[in-house]
């Protein structure tokens, strides 16, 4: 059972490159979410994908880009690295919630990032 | 805003002993809760939901919570803690926002327990 899955695993950059981090699901969901994990933080939200082609901000979008590819895949974009996103970065998906209704979130295993 | 409270940043017990980890939230509207937990090195897994109905919520590996609306907290418990319930407790708030659901998550609670 694959879930979510992220790539890559662990990733150092330099400040000013560009990095894409990959994330597809298998589960047929369809709402997919990009987050970051800080020490003390928590997760916050960076941002979302309610369904395919739709795609909208978060609690932390600056400095990030997200591409909804399919039903199954959702990217997100560093076009220029800076060391304050070092983080992890999780991508989760879930099945599409209602009014009142909050499916629960699937999660991949994170991508460690570390920007120079 | 809406937000999450985890009282508890970390959180040291010895085997056998009682957990309880606090969480308050702030939405005034129908909510949705949950309790994630992180084993070092892993992702996030589900421990427990709640969504309407018994305010006291069981999930697994023996851990519950209880939803008590009129002080806007859902509480984890567990009786009796081992040394594999080591890890990271996240509790979560549905929060609705342009018509849409996301999810808003506490700081996290740090459980370290000893044998």
């Amino acid at each position: 059972n694959a879930g979510v899955t992220q790539t890559p695993k662990f990733q150092v950059l330099k400040t000013g490159q560009s990095m894409t981090l990959q994330c597809a699901q298998d589960m047929n969901h369809n709402s997919m979410y990009w987050y970051r994990q800080d020490p003390g933080m928590g997760l916050r939200l960076i941002y979302y994908s309610a369904s395919e082609g739709t795609t909208d901000k978060g609690e932390v979008p600056n400095g990030y880009n997200v591409s909804r590819l399919n039903k199954r895949e959702f990217s997100l974009r560093l076009e220029s690295a800076a060391p304050s996103q070092t983080s992890v970065y999780f991508c989760a998906s879930s099945d599409i919630g209602t009014e009142y209704s909050n499916q629960p979130q699937h999660f991949g295993d994170g991508t460690r990032l570390s920007i120079l | 805003a809406q937000s999450v409270s985890q009282h508890n940043h970390h959180v040291i017990l010895s085997e056998a002993a009682s957990l309880e980890l606090g969480c308050n939230y702030s939405y005034g509207g129908t909510v949705n809760l949950f309790w994630y937990v992180q084993y070092p090195g892993q992702h996030l897994q589900l421990l427990l939901k709640y969504f309407s109905g018994d305010p006291l919520v069981k999930g697994i590996k023996g851990f519950e919570a209880e939803f008590i609306k009129s002080k806007f907290s859902f509480n984890l418990r567990k009786p009796s803690v081992q040394w594999s319930d080591t890890a990271e407790y996240f509790c979560a708030v549905n929060a609705r926002s342009g018509g849409y659901n996301k999810l808003i998550f506490g700081a996290g609670t740090r459980l370290a327990v000893h044998p």
